[in-house]
C-alpha cells in the first residue's frame, strides 16, 4: 500500500536551517509529482512547494520562495525539503503529499506530518 | 487571482445530511477542486475530486454516503447519514499551472 513517512522535524532557532525527508513506498515514485503542504498550529492547510516527477521543475509559495528548496531522489524514493533562514511563522506540521494525476495538483495520499518549531 | 472560499463551519444531526460548499473565484469557475477531510489530531485524507460538470472521483475507502456535485462556481460535498466519525475539518483546494490554493476549511460538527 502507498506510504509516505516524513521525518526531520524539530526545534530550530530563527535564522536556522532544517532538512525534511519524506520516504515513500508502495508506488512507482518517479512517475508522480510530489508536494509539501504545511499547517500552522490551529490553522488551515497551506501549500508550500511542488516538484514534477522529472526532478527538474519546481514551484514555490511566495511565503517560502528563495528560502526553501524542494528536491527528490528517485533512486531512493524520497522527497526532501531544505528550509533555510527559518522564521517563527514557519512553525507548522509539514506534510508531504502525492499528486494523483499528472500535473493536476491535487493529492490522493498524505503523510502523517512532521512538526517544525522555530523558536529561540 | 485564484481563490477558493468556504464557510467556516457547518453542523447537522447524527443520521442527517449536510452539504459543504466551495466557491471558486471569478474567472476560474470552470476549475476542478478536491476535498480533503482532517479528523482531530490526524493528517488530511483525500475525499474526492469534483469537476465543473459535477463528475467526481473518490478516494479509496470513502463511503458511498459521500457525494459530489457542481453548479456554476460552486462545488459541493454532500455527506448523508452522518456518522460521528464524519466530524472533522474539511478543506477544498484547487490549482493553477504553478500553484495550489486551499480554502480556509470548514469545521463540521455532528450533533
Amino acid at each position: 500500500q502507498v506510504q509516505l513517512v516524513e521525518s526531520g522535524g524539530g526545534v530550530v532557532q530563527p535564522g536556522g536551517s532544517l532538512r525534511l525527508s519524506c520516504a515513500t513506498s508502495g508506488f512507482t515514485f518517479n512517475t508522480f509529482g510530489m508536494h509539501w503542504v504545511r499547517q500552522a498550529p490551529g490553522k488551515g492547510l497551506e501549500w508550500v512547494a511542488l516538484m514534477w516527477n522529472d526532478g527538474k521543475t519546481t514551484y514555490y509559495a511566495d511565503s517560502v520562495k528563495g528560502r526553501f528548496t524542494i528536491s527528490r531522489d528517485n533512486s531512493q524514493n524520497t522527497l526532501f525539503l531544505r528550509m533555510n533562514n527559518l522564521r517563527a511563522e514557519d512553525t507548522a506540521v509539514y506534510y508531504c503529499a502525492r499528486e494523483r494525476d499528472y500535473q493536476a495538483y491535487y493529492f490522493d495520499y498524505w503523510g502523517q506530518g512532521t512538526l517544525v518549531t522555530v523558536s529561540s | 487571482q485564484l481563490v477558493v472560499t468556504q464557510s467556516p463551519s457547518a453542523s447537522a444531526s447524527l443520521g442527517a445530511s449536510v452539504r459543504l460548499t466551495c466557491t471558486l473565484s471569478s474567472g476560474h469557475t470552470y476549475y476542478s477542486i478536491a476535498w480533503h477531510q482532517q479528523q482531530p489530531e490526524k493528517g488530511p485524507r483525500f475525499v474526492m475530486k469534483i469537476n465543473s460538470d459535477g463528475s467526481h472521483v473518490k478516494g479509496g475507502g470513502i463511503p458511498d454516503r459521500f457525494s459530489g456535485s457542481s453548479s456554476g462556481a460552486e462545488r459541493y460535498l454532500t455527506i448523508s447519514s452522518l456518522q460521528s466519525e464524519d466530524e472533522a475539518d474539511y478543506y477544498c483546494q484547487t490549482w493553477g499551472t504553478d500553484s495550489v490554493v486551499f480554502g480556509g476549511g470548514a469545521k463540521l460538527t455532528v450533533l
